[in-house]
């Protein structure tokens, strides 16, 4: 059974802190991975995605993968109330399918 | 990005009718599209992967007589709810793979709310 995991949260940071999300995966032949933001009753936004091992940047967020722990993270910097949302960790298996974690709220107080 | 659109955003049925969802792939050509269904406060799980042409696979537990899944052609995939029972109540999204692009299955559609009464 191929796992993504993912820790519930909630997880509050003040308005203009550091967001750190985390997840692992369980399967070593995955392909390529992804963060997804999904507010309430909306379909998942992709943020970022990243394939190789190292920090990839975007704006204000930075995804880290290391195959070796098996371990993605996604940092947001200079957090904003719109942030605010459920982040979901995915995915994308040797055969194209994308395995979803359970997602990690996200609360940015103000 | 690669756009996915789907068709209705939200629809409301009676039990025992069925309801047909689209999704289509505006800027490209979607050789696989995939179904999804996520329940309040779940996350999104795979019910089935469609490809041009040839029937679905569907995932484990997913019923493909109650999920009818169309994809004709290259640009649109259908999903039928059949016989739609309130327990099917859910939000339906699909995403849309190019297999010549990196990365395009990542793109969703805006998703389906399917509401049986």
């Amino acid at each position: 059974q191929k796992e993504v995991e993912q820790n519930s949260g909630p997880l509050s940071v003040p308005e203009g802190a550091i967001a750190s999300l985390n997840c692992t995966y369980s399967d070593r032949g995955s392909q390529s991975f992804f963060w997804y933001r999904q507010y309430s009753g909306k379909s998942p936004e992709l943020i970022m995605f990243i394939y190789s091992n190292g920090d990839k940047e975007d704006g204000r967020f930075t995804a880290q993968l290391n195959r070796a722990s098996q371990y993605i993270s996604l940092l947001i910097r200079d957090s904003k109330l719109s942030d605010s949302a459920t982040y979901l960790c995915v995915v994308r298996d040797s055969s194209y399918k994308l395995i979803f974690g359970s997602g990690t709220r996200l609360l940015v107080r103000p | 990005g690669a756009v996915v659109s789907q068709h209705p955003s939200w629809v409301i049925c009676k039990s025992g009718t069925s309801v047909k969802i689209e999704c289509r792939s505006l800027d490209f050509q979607a050789t696989t599209m995939f179904w999804y269904r996520q329940f309040p406060k779940q996350s999104l799980m795979l019910m089935a992967t469609s490809n041009e042409g040839s029937k679905a696979t569907y995932e484990q537990g997913v019923e493909k007589d109650k999920f009818l899944i169309n994809h004709a052609s290259l640009t649109l995939s259908t999903l039928t709810v059949t016989s739609a029972h309130p327990e099917d109540s859910s939000f339906y999204i699909c995403s849309a793979r190019d297999g010549g692009t990196e990365g395009t299955e990542a793109f969703f559609g805006q998703g389906t709310r399917l509401t049986v009464v």
